[in-house]
């Protein structure tokens, strides 16, 4: 298993452009969530989806989409990116229901918006 | 919304020195969890802690869950060069897991 990967691992964008994460696990598991990291800001949840066709804000969504087609993927659209967004985005995926539902986070992706 | 607050915000201890990070919420928790991340990297999941009162070990590694399940504790005995990295709690509202800030450990050899 390849567990949660994500790409680009890199991305510079300038100010009003849009692009979208990607973020994958071959895990099977229902519940699946995006996550920025600050400097002393911890991780803080933007979306998050508790399964195919069902999504829900987390704490910081303002600027930020998702869909959740598929149980394996859910991807991260930034429609208009503003210097605020830069940070590092990981996505996490876990089962639901299991008596230890241990989150898996992908490697990460390093956003800088100019 | 819910909150968790992590102290300290950073550790500098001498290698062989004891190391502890301490979680704190507003509100009861379903369950808390203890993440680390090496720098550059991604959190890694270390443990679970359901039930109040609850202490698990982890070789020199020791986590507690406070009775009313809104504080836990992370302790090190003995810390290694191999500890350093962000120790995260997380606690668990319902379907969401809100994290706390994180404690960044660096150990002088």
């Amino acid at each position: 298993n390849a567990g949660v990967t994500q790409t680009p691992k890199f991305q510079v964008l300038k100010t009003g452009q849009s692009m979208t994460l990607q973020c994958a696990q071959d895990m099977n598991h229902e519940y699946m969530s995006w996550y920025r990291q600050d400097p002393g800001m911890g991780l803080r949840l933007i979306h998050y989806s508790v399964g195919a066709g069902i999504t829900d804000q987390g704490e910081v969504p303002n600027g930020y989409n998702v869909s959740r087609s598929t149980t394996e993927d859910f991807p991260l659209r930034l429609l208009s990116a503003a210097p605020s967004q830069t940070s590092v985005y990981f996505c996490a995926s876990r089962t639901s229901g299991a008596p230890t539902d241990t989150q898996y986070f992908g490697p990460g992706t390093r956003l800088t918006v100019l | 919304g819910q909150q968790v607050m992590q102290i300290p915000q950073y550790q500098h201890v001498q290698e062989g020195e004891d190391f502890t990070t301490y979680c704190n919420s507003s509100t009861t928790l379903s369950n808390i969890q203890w993440y680390k991340q090496r720098p550059g990297g991604h959190p890694v999941f270390l443990i679970q802690l359901v039930k109040s009162g609850e202490v698990k070990k982890q070789k020199r590694l020791t986590f507690q869950f406070g009775e009313a399940k809104k504080n836990s504790s992370l302790h090190i005995t003995a810390t290694q060069t191999t500890d350093v990295g962000t120790y995260f709690c997380a606690g668990r509202y319902g379907n969401k897991l809100v994290f706390g800030a994180g404690t960044i450990l660096r150990v002088k050899s």
